[in-house]
């Protein structure tokens, strides 16, 4: 079955350095998608950045980086310059292409930026 | 000008009452989706329309009653409040998975989802 595997409970990052938040998948199908969403504490869910199967190269959308290792099946992603305003749940989810393109979720990251 | 809202985003009630949830998104998308988000902060689907079809449909009790209108709104009704139903409740919107851009492999549809502000749901 399709897996999504976030190890990091919790992380505390000094401000202004760079994060690597960790995703591990599990799935045998070949296509599939990968996304990161932002929960702040206000509750809502913010997208990201996505990553296809397909894909060449990795994502990136401005401070955010997406470190796609398809072999491994890991899609970690990375924060640079890390803000105070970076403190928030983080979430992994892969798009499972052979079940109605639903998003299977990991159990999430609570990050928080220290000043 | 709001995406996906979702109202009320508060909604504290007595157990035993009915309820609804009500989403509505302005970004053009066929599918929609209903989320439940439990207190460990776990998001599981419960609902998935595509242009008011029922396409996902995950192990929800009956008392969960979603209804879409038109391809712009996915409502959800909840009978007999029960304790365990106190949560976040998510409504999403996505572009069609099922229908690429002319002429593209649909397996390369980005299906990105985007969320309203979620309703928090307490149940007395």
């Amino acid at each position: 079955a399709q897996k999504i595997t976030q190890t990091q409970p919790g992380m505390f990052v000094q401000e202004k350095e760079a994060v690597t938040l960790d995703c591990t998948y599990d799935t045998s199908d070949p296509s599939y998608g990968l996304f990161w969403y932002k929960q702040p504490s206000s509750g809502e869910m913010i997208f990201l950045i996505y990553q296809g199967s397909y894909d060449q190269q990795n994502a990136t959308e401005g401070r955010y980086s997406l470190n796609f290792q398809k072999a491994r099946k890991s899609a970690n992603l990375v924060i640079s310059a890390s803000q105070l305003g970076d403190s928030a749940m983080y979430f992994c989810a892969m798009r499972d292409d052979y079940s109605n393109y639903q998003l299977i979720w990991g159990a999430g990251t609570k990050l928080i930026i220290k000043p | 000008d709001t995406a996906v809202s979702q109202t009320p985003k508060y909604l504290v009630t007595q157990m035993g009452n009915d309820k609804s949830i009500k989403c509505e998104q302005n970004l053009g998308h066929d599918t929609m989706y209903w989320y439940k988000q439990d207190s460990k902060k776990f998001l599981k689907i419960m609902f998935s329309y595509n242009n008011k079809e029922l396409i996902i449909n995950e192990t929800v009790p009956n008392r969960f009653s979603p209804k879409s209108p038109d391809k712009a709104h996915l409502n959800l009704h909840i009978n007999s409040l029960e304790l365990g139903d106190s949560a976040v409740y998510f409504c999403a919107s996505s572009q069609n998975p099922w229908e690429g851009a002319p002429g593209s492999d649909p397996f390369l549809a980005k299906n990105i989802q985007y969320f309203g502000a979620g309703t928090r749901l307490s149940v007395l």
